[in-house]
């Protein structure tokens, strides 16, 4: 079946800190993948998508790159700030199909 | 910027009565969808809707749940006899188009709490 592996967290960063977050998925076919943001009493914003392999997906300085390979969507950022304070999920939505499968989410906090 | 929007933001309820959560999806978006995250786990896909009919829906999404978009702006999820398992945080979500790579746009969710 479907599934997302995403690591535990919390993790906890200082600003300005390298931030790796990594996500495995299992799907038969052709996923697109995605990271979606939650902040503190929000609800969940896409940060970033890819669609097929070797794809990146980019924004707010976060990226993360389809490794099929690796069956992988590791999300990365170079340099966090405070306001990245969150809970990520990566997420992935089976090819032709309608919904759309989540890992555990991750929070993470930088400390200023 | 168009945004997702859900009523109430926290519904209180005595096991066994029914509930109605409501969300107004995107205006000119076509399919929509409910999600429920209990405290502490995984965001879970209940089902999707379009067409004036679900197009998938979870193992979760049994008989006690039902959903309706009953004019043209709101969708909404009923949960006929609620248990204490169904407490949980409720997302309703739309997007332009329902298969693989379309952005599902979120609403802020709703928290249900089954006493």
């Amino acid at each position: 079946g479907n599934s997302v592996t995403q690591m535990e967290g919390p993790v906890t960063l200082s600003e300005e800190a390298f931030l790796t977050i990594n996500c495995t998925y299992t799907a038969t076919g052709y996923p697109s993948l995605f990271w979606y943001v939650q902040y503190p009493g929000e609800g969940l914003q896409l940060l970033l998508k890819a669609t097929k392999a070797d794809d990146k997906g980019s924004n707010k300085g976060f990226e993360a790159t389809y490794r099929k390979e690796t069956t992988s969507f590791h999300l990365e950022k170079g340099s966090v700030q405070v306001s990245d304070s969150a809970v990520y999920f990566c997420a992935l939505s089976p090819y032709g199909g309608f919904k759309t499968i989540f890992g555990a989410g991750t929070r993470l906090f930088v400390k200023a | 910027e168009p945004e997702v929007t859900q009523t109430p933001s926290h519904q209180v309820t005595q096991m066994g009565q029914e509930v109605i959560l409501r969300c107004v999806p995107i205006s000119n978006h076509l399919y929509f969808y409910w999600y429920r995250q209990i405290l502490g786990q995984k965001v879970e896909f209940l089902v999707s809707f379009y067409n004036n009919e679900i197009s998938e829906k979870s193992e979760i999404f049994d008989d006690q749940f039902s959903v309706e978009r009953p004019d043209g702006s709101n969708f909404t999820l009923k949960i006929r006899s609620t248990k204490l398992e169904d407490s949980a945080m409720y997302f309703c979500a739309s997007s332009n188009a329902g298969q693989g790579a379309d952005e599902q746009f979120f609403g802020p969710g709703t928290r249900l709490t089954v006493l």
